[in-house]
C-alpha cells in the first residue's frame, strides 16, 4: 500500500525568508503524481504544485518549488520570500497516474509565518 | 459559482439523527469523491464515483451512504452515527480521461455528533 509521510508537525520561518517542509513516500509505482496541498483557516484544500513522476525536473510556481528525488523517494516543497498568507496547513500527497484521483495524504505540516 | 460548493458548512446532529452533506460541483468534472479530515489522522478517501458510478469505498461503515445522482451532485446520507465520526468531511471533483486534472476540493463540512 501506499504511504505518504511528513516528519514535521509544525513549521516556523521570520517573512520573507525561506523555508523547506519535508515529505517521503512509499510506493511500488513508476507512474505517479505527487502534490502540495495548502488548507489555509477557511478549510478549503488548494493545490499549490504538482509533479509528474515521470518528469525529471523540478516543478516551480513562482515562489513554490520542489526538490523531488525519485529514487530516495522524496519529494519537499520550498518556498521562498514567505509571507503572512503563506500561513496554513501543508499536505502532501500521492496518486497513481491512470484513472481517478484516489489521493493518499501525510499528516500535514502547521506552516506558522513570523512577521 | 464557486468550483466546488458542499453545503451546510457546520453540522451538529444526534446519534439518532439520520441527515445528508451535499456536494456540487461546476466544473464540468466526471469524477466525484468524499474525503474525512479527522483531528489526529490523515486525510482518508471514503468513496469514489466515477461517471456517476461507485468505483471505491475504502471500508466504509454502512452509517455511511453515498448518492450521487449526476455527475455535478453527491450526497453522503447519514444514520446511527457515532461521536468519533465527528470530522471535517471534505468533498472533491477531477476529471478522469485522457487529460487527468488534480482534485478540486470544497470547503467542507464540519460534523459534531453528539
Amino acid at each position: 500500500a501506499q504511504t505518504v509521510t511528513q516528519s514535521q508537525p509544525e513549521m516556523s520561518v521570520q517573512e520573507a525568508e525561506t523555508v523547506t517542509l519535508s515529505c517521503t513516500y512509499d510506493t511500488s509505482e513508476s507512474d505517479y503524481y505527487l502534490f502540495w496541498y495548502k488548507q489555509p483557516p477557511s478549510r478549503q484544500m488548494i493545490l499549490v504544485i504538482r509533479q509528474e513522476a515521470y518528469k525529471q525536473q523540478n516543478a516551480t510556481e513562482n515562489r513554490f518549488s520542489v526538490n523531488f528525488q525519485k529514487a530516495a523517494k522524496s519529494f519537499s516543497l520550498k518556498i521562498s520570500d514567505s509571507q503572512l498568507g503563506d500561513a496554513a496547513m501543508y499536505f502532501c500527497a500521492y496518486t497513481v497516474i491512470q484513472g481517478a484521483q484516489k489521493l493518499v495524504f501525510g499528516q500535514g505540516t502547521r506552516l506558522t509565518i513570523n512577521p | 459559482e464557486t468550483g466546488v460548493t458542499q453545503t451546510p458548512r457546520h453540522l451538529v446532529m444526534g446519534m439518532t439523527n439520520k441527515k445528508s452533506l451535499k456536494c456540487e460541483q461546476h466544473l464540468g468534472h466526471n469524477a466525484m469523491y468524499w474525503y474525512k479530515q479527522s483531528a489526529k489522522k490523515p486525510l482518508e478517501l471514503m468513496f469514489v464515483y466515477n461517471f456517476k458510478e461507485q468505483t471505491e469505498n475504502n471500508s466504509v461503515p454502512s452509517r455511511f451512504s453515498p448518492e450521487c445522482p449526476n455527475s455535478s451532485h453527491l450526497f453522503l446520507h447519514l444514520h446511527t452515527l457515532q461521536p468519533e465520526d465527528s470530522a471535517l468531511y471534505l468533498c472533491a471533483s477531477s476529471q478522469v480521461g485522457v487529460m487527468n486534472t488534480e482534485a478540486f476540493f470544497g470547503q467542507g463540512t464540519r460534523l459534531t455528533v453528539v
